[in-house]
């Protein structure tokens, strides 16, 4: 079975300020990971993904995270929040295999000016 | 290239009444998913396709929910009848059999009044 925790429903940040949003994952499979962004009645779009290989991943728009196997996190971070930041996040758990996503809860960032 | 292309993008219906939504997934992609979100949650897998072919619809409630994905390219998503707890956001994405990314539709937002 797999899950996704994304600890705080909404953070908020000031301009310029870093982002830290956390997801931890339950996978009983070594897992695939992803950050996904969603504006206002739009649909989901790929920020990053973790498959194999390196731990730190850099996805668009400046978002990074660190694949944590001994804490079963996959936090995104972004050094400086800009204002177009402002959007729901979603991380999302899948298994080797298979392409089905299991997502967390969403965390909203507010981004104040 | 083309994304994924749902229709409608809203749709207001009274409960017990009957819906569909169409879904048209990027070309040459063969895998189908409709995902429901609703308000203030993760999105949540209903059913997958392989071409033609259901690979997962165990949480496809099957009394009331249909799907079909006749030619092995579009899809359709019905609800009859629909009950107050089915508005939400009705997701659909595709992907490439060898890959793990998913590209998502703009949705169409349900509600049911």
């Amino acid at each position: 079975a797999q899950s996704v925790t994304q600890l705080g429903s909404h953070v908020s940040v000031s301009e310029g300020a870093l982002v830290l949003l956390r997801c931890n994952y339950s996978s009983s499979v070594p897992p695939y990971l992803f950050w996904y962004v969603q504006y206002p009645n739009q649909g989901l779009q790929l920020l990053l993904k973790y498959t194999t290989g390196a731990t730190l991943v850099k996805g668009i728009n400046g978002f990074e995270a660190e694949f944590k196997k001994s804490e079963t996190s996959f936090h995104l971070t972004k050094p400086s929040a800009h204002m177009s930041d402002a959007a729901e996040y979603f991380c999302a758990v899948t298994q080797t295999g298979a392409n089905n996503l299991f997502f967390g809860t969403g965390t909203r960032l507010t981004v104040i000016p | 290239e083309a994304g994924v292309a749902q229709s409608p993008r809203y749709k207001i219906i009274e409960k017990r009444q009957s819906v569909a939504f169409w879904c048209n997934p990027i070309s040459g992609h063969a895998t189908l998913y409709w995902y429901q979100q609703i308000l203030g949650q993760g999105p949540k897998l209903l059913i997958q396709f392989q071409n033609n072919g259901v690979v997962d619809d165990s949480q496809l409630p099957k009394d009331r929910f249909s799907a079909e994905r006749l030619k092995g390219v579009d899809s359709t998503l019905k609800i009859q009848p629909a009950k107050l707890e089915d508005s939400a956001v009705y997701l659909c994405a595709s992907t490439l059999i060898s890959t793990t990314e998913a590209f998502f539709g703009q949705g169409t937002r349900l509600t049911v009044v």
